[in-house]
């Protein structure tokens, strides 16, 4: 099936730092990445939906400027937490959007931040 | 407004039991997708089923089994003869049929299976 991989797959940073996570759909193009937050216990939250060539589309109450998305390529998004702190500790989570037959979105395996 | 209801916030079953996972949505879409997704422990997410609004046959795999009842908005999941492996958080969620942009995930129930 479909798989959509993350990198790192759990970063501890110190507060301030700014962290880049990796999205890949390995075996198919997504011209459409979304990125997910979870913190402990709780349900996924969209973030924002990446759009390969254009910009990112943000959720109400989500800073564009603390979390800026990357989408270059038809494989790849990224998502930089910029100026990390302890708060932004969570679970990240990306899907890819698969248009081809199958239509539907796979979900990658996440990202834990920790920041001191 | 599009919301996923899971009103069981945590089950404890002995294994062997047979559970139900309760999902109520909302939505002003005629037309979309339902689904289940397992989170063990690691945190990835593990399909389970997608169900569109047009099929409301119930469907079974094995030990699970889906009822959709688009009467009553509901997508309830049963595990029959729980097993310790079952144990995990599972959410039920929505997206529209034919845009797939958001996922709408209800809160998840974290399902406690005993030996």
């Amino acid at each position: 099936g479909a798989v959509v991989s993350q990198h790192p797959s759990r970063v501890i940073c110190k507060s301030g730092t700014s962290v880049k996570i990796e999205c890949r759909s390995l075996d198919f193009q997504a011209t459409t990445m979304f990125w997910y937050r979870q913190f402990p216990k709780q349900s996924l939250m969209l973030m924002a939906t990446s759009n390969e060539g254009s910009k990112a589309t943000y959720e109400q109450g989500v800073e564009k400027d603390k979390f800026l998305i990357n989408h270059a390529s038809l494989t790849l998004s990224t998502l930089t937490v910029t100026s990390a702190h302890p708060e932004d500790s969570s679970f990240y989570i990306c899907s890819a959007r698969d248009l081809s037959g199958r239509k539907t979105q796979y979900f990658g395996p996440g990202t834990r931040l920790l920041v001191l | 407004a599009q919301k996923v209801t899971q009103a069981q916030t945590e089950i404890s079953v002995v294994e062997k039991e047979d559970v139900t996972l309760d999902c109520v949505y909302e939505t002003r879409d005629t037309t979309y997708y339902l689904f289940w997704y397992k989170q063990p422990p690691s945190g990835e997410l593990v399909f389970l089923i997608r169900r569109n609004s047009f099929d409301e046959q119930n469907e079974i795999s094995g030990r699970y089994s889906w009822n959709f009842q688009k009467s009553t908005s509901s997508f309830n999941f049963t595990i029959t003869a729980s097993q310790v492996v079952d144990s995990a958080v599972y959410f039920c969620a929505l997206s529209g049929l034919y845009n797939f942009n958001k996922f709408y995930f209800g809160s998840g129930t974290k399902l406690n299976v005993k030996p």
